[in-house]
């Protein structure tokens, strides 16, 4: 089985600040590892994922994330706000070895907001 | 290209009527589909997905169902609502050659 764990519920950052958003994974076997964004009424828009390869990975609207095994972390990074980075983040893992199209689990998800 | 639609977008509807929330998907064949529900606060709770036509898994006992009755197409419903169902309903679906999910803009529900 596997988990997502996003510590608290909410980041706030000034616009131009660096953004980390932090993600820390449980698996058993490798896994596959995404962030998705969510606007206000919206559904979730994948921002970047980590399949194989390289482990740092680049994403839609400036962002980047790391995966670190030895961590078991896979953390989001932008490194200047924009306001209209906010949003409500959601890191989610599958079992590499069920495919590609295997079940994802969501943590709990985090909201950013950027103050001016 | 694939896409995959949702509706409607928002539904008031009183506690004890019935629902039907409904998700296609075009440009794919033999999707994996899902219904996801998020209530306040409590992120992305998965309700039913489906691998296959009249083939639905239930994640979470509750007063919803789900159906599969065509290969891109998943139907959310119950015969009776309550309160404890409004909520934000999101569609998504996956395939084989692609990772990860694509989402459904979202259906927000109301129960009055």
């Amino acid at each position: 089985a596997q988990s997502v764990t996003q510590l608290g519920s909410h980041v706030s950052v000034s616009e131009g600040a660096l953004v980390l958003l932090r993600c820390n994974y449980s698996s058993s076997v490798p896994p596959y590892l995404f962030w998705y964004v969510q606007y206000p009424n919206q559904g979730l828009q994948l921002l970047l994922k980590y399949t194989t390869g390289a482990t740092l990975v680049k994403g839609i609207n400036g962002f980047e994330a790391e995966f670190k095994k030895s961590e078991t972390s896979f953390h989001l990074t932008k490194p200047s706000a924009h306001m209209s980075d906010a949003a409500e983040y959601f890191c989610a893992v599958s079992l590499r070895h069920t495919g590609a199209n295997s079940k994802l689990t969501f943590g709990k998800g985090i909201t950013l907001s950027v103050r001016p | 290209s694939q896409t995959i639609h949702q509706w409607p977008a928002t539904l008031v509807q009183p506690v004890g009527s019935p629902l039907s929330l409904e998700c296609t998907v075009e440009g794919t064949s033999n999707p994996n589909l899902y219904w996801y529900r998020q209530a306040a606060g409590r992120g992305l709770q998965l309700l039913f997905y489906s691998v296959g036509i009249g083939q639905i898994s239930s994640e979470v006992p509750q007063n919803l169902s789900a159906s599969r009755p065509q290969d891109r197409q998943f139907i959310l419903s119950s015969k009776k609502l309550l309160l404890s169902d409004s909520g934000f309903y999101l569609c998504a679906w996956s395939v084989p050659f692609i990772y990860g999910y694509t989402f459904g803009s979202g259906t927000r529900l109301t129960v009055v």
